[in-house]
C-alpha cells in the first residue's frame, strides 16, 4: 500500500498569513502525465470536503485562497491568506493505486 | 443539488452485522463509482472500497475483504454497505462517497455512526 506522511501533525498561523501542508508519497502517484494526489478539508461533525484534485485543480466554489503543488511523491498545500473560517483537519489522498490512501491529517489552527 | 443521504445511526451487539445505506439523487448514479470510508474515532480516514453502479463491479481495500460487502440497488439509486462479525474495532463513522481516481471524492454523505457495544 501507497503510505502518505503529512507534516506537520499540527500547526497554527496568524490570521492573513500563509499556511504550508506537505504530504510525503511512499512511492509515486504519477500516472499517464497526471498526479493522483488530492487534498480534502473536514470539519468537526463533518464529512471531508473536497478542495483540490489531481494535485493542483481547484475544485469549483472553492476560494482561490487554497491552492495545491507537487508531483511524484512530494505534494503541497498552501492556504494563503489563511482566514478563520479554515480551522479544520486537512487530508491528502491518493488514488494512484489500490486502496486509495489517506494521509494521517494536518489540523490548523489561529495563532 | 447533488445529494447522497445515508441512513441513521446503528447501536448493534458483538457478532451482529448491520447494513447501511446510501441514497444519490441529483445526478445519474451510474454515471460516478460509489466510495465508502471509514472513520474511527478522533483518527483519520481509511479507504473500504467501491462499488460501480453501472455493472455492479466493486473493488475492496484488503483489509476489509470479508468484513465489508458492497451492494447497488440501480431503480433506487441506492447503494449499500453490509458489515458482518461486528467487533468495537468496527465502531466508526462510515461515509459513502462519489467520485474516480480522476475527481477525487467530489460529494460526500453525511456520515452514519456505528457503535458495537453489548
Amino acid at each position: 500500500d501507497i503510505v502518505l506522511t503529512q507534516s506537520p501533525a499540527s500547526l497554527a498561523v496568524s490570521l492573513g498569513q500563509r499556511a504550508t501542508i506537505s504530504c510525503r508519497a511512499s512511492e509515486s502517484v504519477d500516472s499517464y502525465g497526471n498526479s493522483f494526489m488530492h487534498w480534502y478539508q473536514q470539519k468537526p461533525g463533518q464529512p471531508p470536503k473536497l478542495l483540490i484534485y489531481r494535485a493542483s485543480n481547484l475544485e469549483s466554489g472553492i476560494p482561490a485562497r487554497f491552492s495545491g503543488s507537487g508531483s511524484r511523491t512530494d505534494f503541497t498545500l498552501t492556504i494563503n491568506p489563511v482566514e478563520a473560517d479554515d480551522v479544520a483537519t486537512y487530508y491528502c489522498q491518493q488514488s494512484n493505486e489500490d486502496p486509495y490512501t489517506f494521509g494521517g491529517g494536518t489540523k490548523l489552527e489561529i495563532k | 443539488e447533488i445529494q447522497l443521504q445515508q441512513s441513521g445511526p446503528e447501536l448493534v451487539k458483538p457478532g451482529a452485522s448491520v447494513k447501511v445505506s446510501c441514497k444519490a439523487s441529483g445526478y445519474s448514479f451510474t454515471d460516478y463509482n460509489m466510495y465508502w470510508v471509514k472513520q474511527s474515532h478522533g483518527k483519520s480516514l481509511e479507504w473500504i472500497g467501491y462499488i460501480d453502479p453501472y455493472n455492479g463491479g466493486t473493488s475492496y481495500n484488503q483489509k476489509f475483504k470479508g468484513k465489508a460487502t458492497l451492494t447497488v440497488d440501480k431503480s433506487s439509486s441506492t447503494a449499500f454497505m453490509h458489515l458482518n462479525s461486528l467487533t468495537s474495532e468496527d465502531s466508526a463513522v462510515y461515509y459513502c462517497a462519489r467520485g474516480g481516481n480522476y475527481r477525487g471524492l467530489d460529494y460526500w454523505g453525511q456520515g452514519t455512526t456505528l457503535t458495537v457495544s453489548s
